[in-house]
């Protein structure tokens, strides 16, 4: 149960984009798409951003979006604001029934 | 709307057991899987535990595996987590999390959590 491997830390100014990688097996983000990616704010409870690689939740703005390339999924976020400021962790399904999270990564808007 | 409300956190001596409860409301909690998911103080997200909509199958993270129980009411809408044998890098905020699915997959709400901390 290792878990996914995702940068400590990334970082862009407003307006810009950012991407942030996920990377697993093919016997959890290769093998399924059951990828999800939650941002949380200090203090806060995590909110899912993107759901089933590339799918977003209702309320979610349209600037955060997902995809899957072999054992990697990307989280990219379009039109950084300041609100976009907190930590990012992905999550995908396992073969052995089980749920695995990446370690999270800090974005730092400049 | 989704609601998940976790409670039953305390301070607890290592060796000692606790029993954590999350009350769902707002959708039918019969009809998806939930987990435990647990952060370390400045830590990561750990994922614990998941129960599939009906309890017929339960899963767990080898770090907890034979110490801990996920279990469910569905009649009372309500998760639990039994955790005996607690150490101290049990330490954390546990959170509950509804899956979209009957089994399991990834979480989508959260409830806010419940603090635990094992100490001496």
């Amino acid at each position: 149960q290792s878990a996914l491997t995702q940068p400590a830390s990334v970082s862009g100014s407003p307006g810009q984009s950012i991407t942030i990688s996920c990377t697993g097996t093919s016997s959890d983000v290769g093998g399924y798409n059951y990828v999800s990616w939650y941002q949380q704010h200090p203090g806060k409870a995590p909110k899912f951003m993107i759901y089933d690689v590339s799918n977003r939740p209702s309320g979610v703005s349209n600037r955060f979006s997902g995809s899957k390339s072999g054992n990697t999924a990307s989280l990219t976020i379009s039109g950084l604001q300041a609100e976009d400021e907190a930590d990012y962790y992905c999550s995908s399904y396992t073969s052995s029934g089980t749920t695995v999270f990446g370690g999270g990564t800090k974005l730092t808007v400049l | 709307q989704v609601q998940l409300v976790e409670s039953g956190g305390g301070v607890v001596q290592p060796g000692r057991s606790l029993r954590l409860s999350c009350a769902a409301s707002g959708f039918t909690f019969s009809n998806h899987g939930i987990h435990w998911v647990r952060q370390a103080p400045g830590k990561g997200l750990e994922w614990v535990a998941v129960i599939w909509y009906d309890g017929s199958n339960k899963y767990y993270a080898d770090s907890v595996k034979g110490r801990f129980t996920i279990s469910r009411d569905n009649s009372k809408n309500t998760l639990y987590l039994q955790m005996n044998s607690l150490r101290a890098d049990d330490t954390g905020m546990y959170y509950c999390a509804r899956d979209p699915q009957l089994s399991s997959s990834c979480p989508d709400y959260w409830g806010q959590g419940t603090l635990v901390a094992v100490s001496s």
